[in-house]
């Protein structure tokens, strides 16, 4: 019973570099999302999908990019990696998006030098 | 824009010493309020939704309530292992639906 499964859990980049952040789900949850969270800010949302094929923006997208080919599968890609998006970052699924609880990963602390 | 502001942003409370947690809020139709609890180095884990004012809910120690504008999570007796962040997070149905907005949290500490 995996749940949100997060990879990697710690990663260091140099500015300018590009990796992908990788999210999966094992609930058959249609509804993804990605969050950043930085001290004293809270959650804040990236990117989230509501199914297979469908993306859209959330409160803070630039400088990511998302897909969804699966219902299984959401990563989040940096495109080219910035101080600023020194943070940690949450996988999120829920069954639909509505008012449905909210499963969690454990996260990946995310450094750029 | 919906809005969520949680208080107090730390609190330490001695095992046994009850207290409440708060959390106001700004929205347009409230979808759900929720709260998560975090401990250190994980994702945010579910505690309750609650939908309309006036609503409580109760798990173990905790128990949270609603208002039109704030909710509480009472904590009664604590323990220890109560010791964790509690986020409070509102879910509307202006703008894009399915987004949640949180608030920063409550670190709670309980000193044995």
């Amino acid at each position: 019973n995996a749940g949100v499964t997060q990879t990697p859990k710690f990663q260091v980049l140099k500015t300018g570099q590009s990796m992908t952040l990788q999210c999966a789900q094992d609930m058959n949850h249609e509804y993804m999302s990605w969050y950043r969270q930085d001290p004293g800010m809270g959650l804040r949302l990236i990117h989230y999908s509501v199914g297979a094929g469908i993306t859209d923006q959330g409160e803070v997208p630039n400088g990511y990019n998302v897909s969804r080919s699966t219902t299984e599968d959401f990563p989040l890609r940096l495109l080219s990696a910035a101080p600023s998006q020194t943070s940690v970052y949450f996988c999120a699924s829920s069954l639909d998006g509505g008012d449905t609880e909210a499963f969690f990963g454990q996260g990946t602390r995310l450094t750029v030098v | 824009e919906d809005q969520v502001t949680q208080s107090p942003e730390a609190l330490r409370l001695q095992e046994g010493e009850s207290s409440s947690l708060n959390c106001s809020y700004t929205v347009s139709g409230l979808r759900g309020l929720f709260w998560y609890r975090q401990d250190p180095g994980k994702g945010p884990e579910f505690l309750f939704t609650l939908y309309s004012a006036g609503e409580e809910k109760e798990k173990e120690r905790l128990k949270a309530t609603l208002t039109k504008k704030e909710s509480f999570l009472h904590i009664t007796a604590p323990k220890p292992e109560d010791s964790a962040t509690y986020l409070c997070a509102v879910q509307g149905y202006s703008g894009s639906a399915r987004q949640l907005t949180f608030g920063s949290g409550t670190q709670l500490t309980v000193l044995p």
